[in-house]
């Protein structure tokens, strides 16, 4: 069984401070991983995905994260935010050879500040 | 985003109502999904297609059917619907092949308002 905790529903930043959204994930097989993005009114959009590649994967909008296996987490960073940033974000896992199902988080509503 | 397209973007209807969704994914993808995103919810997988057959149905009241007439498009036929199915309905679609081509790529969504 597989399982995602997103370990803060809500998180405060000031615009240019860096950011941090937490993801701690429970996989029986070596899983793959994802960060989605939702902005109001809109669908999933991709940020990043880590495939048992590098463990530090670089997405899009300057966003990153590390696939630590022994602390079973894949934490989303960036070291300065955005009023664009404004959004909520899901962890995703899949694990390695279930092609499809895939488990999300619960997600993090991220606020920026001005 | 205008990888998947999905219409109607909003739906208001009534219980003893039938309507449908409808997704269209123009990647070349050869699997498809219907997920549920209700508030506070995690999103909840319904029903997989893969190279148009129904792979996966989790649990899925019957009022809600799924269609996939070919790879690129998928339907979903709603009718008696109660108004706790009032949610944003998701489609995805994805390749089959396993590891990174599995990525699954979401449309903007119908926002479901049932009355």
């Amino acid at each position: 069984a597989q399982s995602v905790t997103q370990l803060d529903s809500h998180v405060s930043v000031s615009e240019g401070t860096p950011v941090l959204l937490r993801c701690n994930y429970s996989s029986s097989y070596s899983p793959s991983l994802f960060w989605y993005v939702q902005h109001p009114n809109k669908g999933l959009q991709l940020l990043l995905k880590y495939t048992s590649a590098a463990t530090l994967v670089k997405g899009i909008n300057g966003f990153e994260a590390e696939f630590k296996k022994s602390e079973t987490s894949f934490h989303l960073t960036k070291p300065s935010a955005h009023m664009s940033d404004a959004a909520e974000y899901f962890c995703v896992v899949r694990p390695s050879g279930s092609a499809r199902q895939l488990t999300f988080g619960s997600g993090t509503q991220l606020t920026v500040l001005p | 985003e205008t990888g998947v397209t999905q219409t109607p973007r909003h739906l208001v209807m009534g219980m003893t109502n039938k309507k449908s969704l409808k997704c269209e994914q123009h990647l070349g993808h050869n699997a498809m999904y219907w997920y549920k995103q209700s508030a506070k919810k995690p999103l909840e997988l319904m029903f997989v297609y893969n190279f148009k057959e129904q792979t996966e149905n989790n649990s899925v009241p019957s009022r809600f059917s799924p269609e996939c007439p070919n790879s690129s498009h998928l339907f979903l036929h709603l009718h008696t619907l109660q108004p706790e199915d009032s949610a944003l309905y998701l489609c995805a679609s994805s390749q089959v092949g396993g590891g990174d081509q599995e990525t699954q790529y979401f449309g903007p969504g119908t926002r479901l308002l049932v009355l």
